[in-house]
C-alpha cells in the first residue's frame, strides 16, 4: 500500500531563516505529487506540485520542492521564511492511474515560526 | 481558483443523532469527490471517494453504514454521520477533483479542499 511519511515534528525558525520539510513515499510507479498549506483557521491551499518534467518545482509564495526519484522523496524548502509563513504544511501523494486519491503524509505536522 | 464549500462550517449534537454534512464545488462540476477526517494534530485521513451516480468506494476500516455517502449531482456530496458519538467527533474536509486543461494541450487533475466541518459529538 502506499505511505508518505514527514520526518520533521515541529519547526521553529527565525524569520529570514531557511527551511526545508521532508517527504518520502512508498510507491514503485508513476506518481503525482503536492505539497498543501493550511494557515490557522484556513483550509488547505496548494503550494505546488509534480506531475512529470522539470523535478524542481515552483510553487506560490516562494517555497519550491525537488523531485528526487532514487530517494522517493518531494521535499519542501524556502530560502528565507516569514512569520506569514506559519502553518501546517502536508505532503501528499497520488498514484494516478485513475485512482485519483490522495494519501497524505503519516507523519506529525509540520508548523513554522515562533 | 476553484471553491469548494462545506456546510455546515461545525456542528454540535448529541450522541445517537445524525448529522449530514455536504460538500460543493462552487464553480465547477465534479464527478469525484473525497471525504476525509483530521484528528488532532494528526494529517487528514481519507475516508471515501464519492462518485457522481454511484455507490462510494470507502478505505478500508471506516464503516460504509456509519458514513453514509451520497453523491447525487456533478456539485454535491453528502457525508451522513449516523448515530453519532463521541468518538467520531473530529474534522471533517472534502476535496472535489477538477480537471485543468494544459496550454499546450493535454490536461493535468488536481483536488480543491474545502473548508471542513468540526463535528463535536456529545
Amino acid at each position: 500500500a502506499q505511505s508518505v511519511s514527514q520526518h520533521n515534528h515541529h519547526v521553529i525558525l527565525s524569520e529570514a531563516a531557511s527551511l526545508e520539510l521532508g517527504c518520502n513515499y512508498s510507491y514503485g510507479g508513476t506518481v503525482n505529487l503536492f505539497w498543501y498549506v493550511q494557515y490557522p483557521g484556513q483550509h488547505l491551499q496548494l503550494l505546488l506540485k509534480y506531475f512529470s518534467g522539470d523535478p524542481l518545482v515552483k510553487g506560490i509564495k516562494g517555497f519550491e520542492a525537488e523531485f528526487i526519484k532514487s530517494k522517493f522523496s518531494f521535499n519542501l524548502r524556502k530560502p528565507s521564511v516569514q512569520w506569514s509563513d506559519t502553518a501546517e504544511y502536508f505532503c501528499a501523494v497520488n498514484a494516478g492511474g485513475g485512482t485519483y486519491k490522495y494519501i497524505f503524509g503519516t507523519g506529525p505536522r509540520l508548523k513554522g515560526l515562533a | 481558483g476553484a471553491v469548494v464549500s462545506q456546510h455546515p462550517s461545525r456542528v454540535i449534537c448529541k450522541s445517537g443523532t445524525s448529522v449530514k454534512i455536504e460538500c460543493r464545488s462552487l464553480d465547477f462540476q465534479a464527478t469525484t469527490m473525497f471525504w476525509y477526517r483530521q484528528f488532532p494534530k494528526q494529517s487528514l485521513m481519507l475516508m471515501a471517494t464519492s462518485n457522481e451516480g454511484s455507490k462510494a468506494t470507502y478505505e478500508q476500516g471506516v464503516e460504509k453504514d456509519k458514513f453514509l455517502i451520497n453523491h447525487a449531482s456533478l456539485t454535491l456530496s453528502t457525508l451522513t454521520v449516523t448515530s453519532a458519538h463521541p468518538e467520531d467527533s473530529s474534522f471533517y474536509i472534502c476535496s472535489a477533483r477538477a480537471i485543468l486543461g494544459l496550454a499546450g494541450g493535454g490536461y493535468q487533475e488536481t483536488q480543491y479542499f474545502g473548508p471542513g466541518t468540526r463535528l463535536l459529538v456529545l
